[in-house]
């Protein structure tokens, strides 16, 4: 089974703290990403990656960005979290190629405070 | 670009009812259509993922079909059960280096 994992199921933050948030995936998968997700919005994108050191904007990436040093690990940063950064936090990841068929973690909630 | 709608946006059944469950996207150069399951403050779970040359899968009692030509995907829940209450999510994806397209979900509760 593919395994998706997130450092932290919840996560409580001060205003202007620099936020870090781990994913890891154990498939080998090429592609990771990262959403929000917020009542009435749905899920959104912020970032996605789909090789080691390299990274695209999603729909929503002001106020965020990404690492991703090894194949297996892509992380989210926020730089200077602000309130309506509350949110759900979503990573997910999927093969380059084939079905694409995505694979999601637990989520992370992070509340800035 | 791709708009993914879900309608209704809740729905409640009695136990047992065999239910469907739609999915409208506006781009029917899809490349594949994927279900999940969303349990309240959970992730998504991955229930079927259809691919643009197949018409349905299956899965225990689930059915997904795709139809391209019309923009549509059902998801067919069969012998609805209290443990099914979730809100279900489809998903849109039209290429390599696009996005998968969520619909905003159908918050599902199966009365016992």
């Amino acid at each position: 089974d593919v395994k998706v994992t997130q450092s932290s199921r919840y996560l409580v933050k001060r205003t202007g703290e620099k936020v870090f948030l781990e994913c890891v995936q154990d498939m080998d998968h090429e592609n990771m990403f990262w959403y929000r997700q917020d009542p009435g919005l749905g899920l959104r994108l912020i970032y996605f990656s789909y090789d080691v050191k390299m990274k695209e904007k999603g729909d929503i990436p002001e106020g965020y960005s990404v690492s991703r040093e090894k194949k297996e690990r892509f992380s989210l940063i926020l730089e200077s979290a602000s309130t309506n950064q509350t949110s759900m936090y979503l990573c997910a990841s999927s093969e380059y190629g084939g079905s694409y068929e995505q694979y999601f973690g637990p989520g992370t909630r992070l509340t800035v405070t | 670009k791709q708009e993914v709608t879900q309608i209704p946006a809740a729905l409640s059944v009695p136990e047992g009812e065999n239910l469907v469950l739609n999915c409208s996207f506006t781009d029917s150069a899809i490349y594949n259509l994927q279900w999940f399951r969303q349990d309240p403050g959970k992730g998504l779970t991955s229930l079927l993922l259809i691919q643009s040359s197949q018409r349905e899968q299956t899965s225990g009692r689930l059915n997904a079909s795709l139809d391209k030509s019309s923009g549509r995907s059902t998801l067919y829940i069969a012998a609805s059960q209290p443990g099914d209450s979730a809100t279900y999510l489809c998903a849109g994806w039209t290429g390599a280096n696009s996005k998968l397209t969520f619909g905003k979900g159908i918050t599902l509760s199966v009365r016992p």
